[in-house]
């Protein structure tokens, strides 16, 4: 099946600081890609959506100014969480899905757990 | 805006035990409906989705799930449960209508005694 990977798995940075984590899909060309944050027992929250080569939609009460999304191509996706707080600390997964295959799936990466102390 | 209920969050069955997960969702429209697992320690998979046809959709490892569209329901099942089915099932909606954007549950922690 798809897979995807992110980069770094775990992360512990300074507050003021800012992270940048990878979202890749290996073997296959990912139109779109999302970046869902999760916290403790809660559920997964979509913070944005990003197609290639396009600005990424942000949900409702995401920063877009703070959480930086760069899809630059179809295997790639960035989110950068620029100046970083220690509320910021949580789960960052990231997902791709290629729609144009006619199915709206989506493989989710590993997660990334960021700590900003 | 969509929104899905997952009512147990926490399940805890012995082994040969026969589960069902509830799911609800809210939304007027076309939906297509996801059922993933997250195994400790590892990532999301998907296992089941239902986009038309047969309501009563079959997944990997015995999983299957019927949806019922007057109830806004999309219940999952197994007849017998393993130790190995121990983790936490996310179900999920996605909205028709080119915007695509899926809404995921709060997650049910289901723990299997051998």
């Amino acid at each position: 099946g798809a897979v995807v990977s992110q980069h770094p798995s775990r992360v512990i940075c300074k507050s003021g600081t800012s992270v940048k984590i990878e979202c890749r899909s290996l073997d296959f060309q990912a139109t779109t890609m999302f970046w869902y944050r999760q916290f403790p027992k809660q559920s997964l929250m979509l913070m944005a959506t990003s197609n290639e080569g396009s600005k990424a939609t942000y949900e409702q009460g995401v920063e877009k100014d703070k959480f930086l999304i760069n899809h630059a191509s179809l295997t790639l996706s960035t989110l950068t969480v620029t100046s970083a707080h220690p509320e910021d600390s949580s789960f960052y997964i990231c997902s791709a899905s290629d729609p144009g295959q006619g199915s709206y799936e989506q493989y989710f990466g590993p997660g990334t757990r960021l700590t900003v102390t | 805006a969509q929104s899905v209920s997952q009512h147990n969050h926490h399940v805890i069955l012995s082994e040969a035990a026969s589960l069902e997960l509830g799911c609800n969702y809210s939304y007027g429209g076309t939906v297509n409906l996801f059922w993933y697992v997250q195994y400790p320690g590892q990532h999301l998979q998907l296992l089941l989705k239902y986009f038309s046809g047969d309501p009563l959709v079959k997944g990997i490892k015995g999983f299957e799930a019927e949806f019922i569209k007057s109830k806004f329901s999309f219940n999952l099942r197994k007849p017998s449960v393993q130790w190995s089915d121990t983790a936490e099932y996310f179900c999920a909606v996605l909205s028709s209508g080119g915007y695509q954007k899926v809404t995921f549950g709060t997650g049910t922690k289901l723990q299997v005694i051998p």
